[in-house]
């Protein structure tokens, strides 16, 4: 029942912008969007979230279209490191719902 | 500050028995959640506690329950256990409700079950 929808996998060359789509057209109001990555074996990470202002960290960037109903996270200088496993939630700030994961987007970084 | 322990990080069960796995926030940390993760399932909530009392529960049967400690502090455990419980266990720690604050996971619990 997740909320969101992004391609499986995705190359991107070491060194270049690595952009990372994901769909969530039901995403209502009050609805963050969150990425999270999951390097092989190890817990997810908490990259980046976001209302409707695109958002920068010192991780990545955050672009949510108008509308809302996607988003893309941007790796800007893509690193061997960040091949992993790229989610994309969207839920309520304040709500109590639990988090839930999707499929997410398989990223290979190519040396 | 330390990040998210887990205890045991590796775990060999045979069928039928009970296990009980450890998690440790981050200090000051009042919310913890557990997942479970296979290769086809995905990552699925299983729930979370908040301040002692379970505040949101996945669609998993009551062979699965939990409890949180004053201390924050929270252990899982999964009863007459099944070849199907293989799986990764991670636990995840926010500040407030999971919903409200980033969630930090730690390395996880890999239980087999043979």
């Amino acid at each position: 029942d997740a909320k969101t929808t992004q391609p499986p996998s995705m190359d991107c060359a070491e060194g270049r912008a690595a952009n990372l789509p994901c769909n969530h057209s039901t995403i209502s109001g009050n609805e963050y969007v969150y990425w999270y990555r999951q390097i092989h074996s190890q817990g997810p990470q908490y990259i980046i979230h976001g209302l409707k202002n695109n958002e920068t960290n010192e991780m990545a960037s955050l672009i949510i279209t108008e509308d809302r109903k996607s988003s893309t996270l941007i790796l800007p200088h893509a690193t061997l490191r960040d091949t992993a496993v790229y989610y994309c939630i969207v839920r309520a700030y304040f709500g109590n719902e639990k988090l839930t994961f999707g499929t997410g987007t398989r990223l290979t970084i190519i040396p | 500050k330390a990040g998210v322990t887990q205890t045991p990080r590796y775990l060999i069960k045979t069928r039928g028995q009970q296990v009980t796995l450890s998690c440790s926030p981050i200090s000051g940390h009042r919310s913890v959640s557990w997942y479970q993760q296979t290769p086809g399932q995905g990552l699925q909530f299983l729930f979370e506690y908040f301040s002692e009392t379970q505040r949101n529960k996945g669609n998993f049967p009551g062979r699965f329950s939990g409890r949180q400690f004053s201390n924050s502090r929270s252990e899982m455990n999964v009863s007459t256990l099944e070849l199907g419980d293989s799986a990764l266990y991670l636990c995840a720690s926010s500040s407030g409700l999971a919903g409200s604050y980033e969630q930090y996971f730690g390395p996880g619990t890999r239980l087999t079950v043979t």
